[in-house]
């Protein structure tokens, strides 16, 4: 299979206990992107790294939320201290650089805080 | 501010029926316009698109048209199919990330 991979499918915590999940690129993929989703809204934009560079991150990702890319492959995002209000679908894309260019996008992580 | 709007939470269409799901946007730096699709507990997948130099884009039963003067872009789905019953978001590109609208949950009745 050579999608966008995510693990895990679901993760159910405990609030205030960390949780990281990792996404597995398109593997010629230079750009990642990891967005939220809510129940009856779209998805918002987080934060996107173009090859290991995090070149954007949204407002939305306060200082709990870490992501990274080490090595430019898959990427890692880290929730802190986890609260209800993180439940969500957290979902990855990737991309080719350029401007028409279409993402694509994992199956996602759904995260429910306890 | 909601920079992309799908104004449209449902949509119920007969099947063999054309499906119009509609979008505006307000920023007119966007660029790059995209269709995708959802189904539930699964990632958005991708459909169509559309350059902003273009005003219309067509693959197989799929045809996107966009109307830069009016900010508006549709999707139009003929015929219609029981398999296409989702929720279908549209997304503008624009610094090099999308921004999605809220959604039209589309049902084909049969």
């Amino acid at each position: 299979d050579t999608g966008v991979s995510q693990d895990p499918r679901h993760k159910i915590t405990k609030r205030g206990q960390n949780v990281t999940f990792r996404c597995d690129p398109i593997s010629e993929h230079n750009r990642l992107y990891w967005y939220r989703q809510t129940l009856g809204q779209g998805p918002e934009f987080l934060t996107y790294f173009q090859n290991e560079a995090q070149l954007e991150k949204s407002r939305l990702l306060s200082d709990r939320f870490s992501a990274e890319r080490p090595k430019g492959s898959f990427s890692t995002l880290e929730i802190q201290r986890t609260e209800q209000g993180d439940s969500a679908m957290y979902l990855c894309a990737s991309s080719l650089q350029g401007t028409n260019t279409e993402a694509f996008f994992g199956q996602g992580t759904r995260l429910t805080v306890v | 501010d909601q920079q992309v709007k799908q104004n449209s939470p449902s949509l119920s269409v007969q099947e063999g029926r054309i499906s119009i799901l509609n979008c505006d946007y307000t920023n007119s730096m966007f660029d790059y316009f995209l269709w995708y699709k959802k189904y539930p507990a699964e990632g958005p997948t991708f459909l169509i698109s559309i350059s902003s130099i273009k005003d219309k884009n067509e693959d197989g039963r799929f045809t996107v048209f966009l109307n830069k003067s009016a900010k508006h872009l549709s999707l139009h789905i003929v015929p219609s199919q029981p398999g296409d019953s989702a929720v279908y978001f549209c997304a503008a590109k624009g610094a090099q990330k999308l921004v999605f609208g809220q959604g039209t949950r589309l049902t084909i009745n049969p």
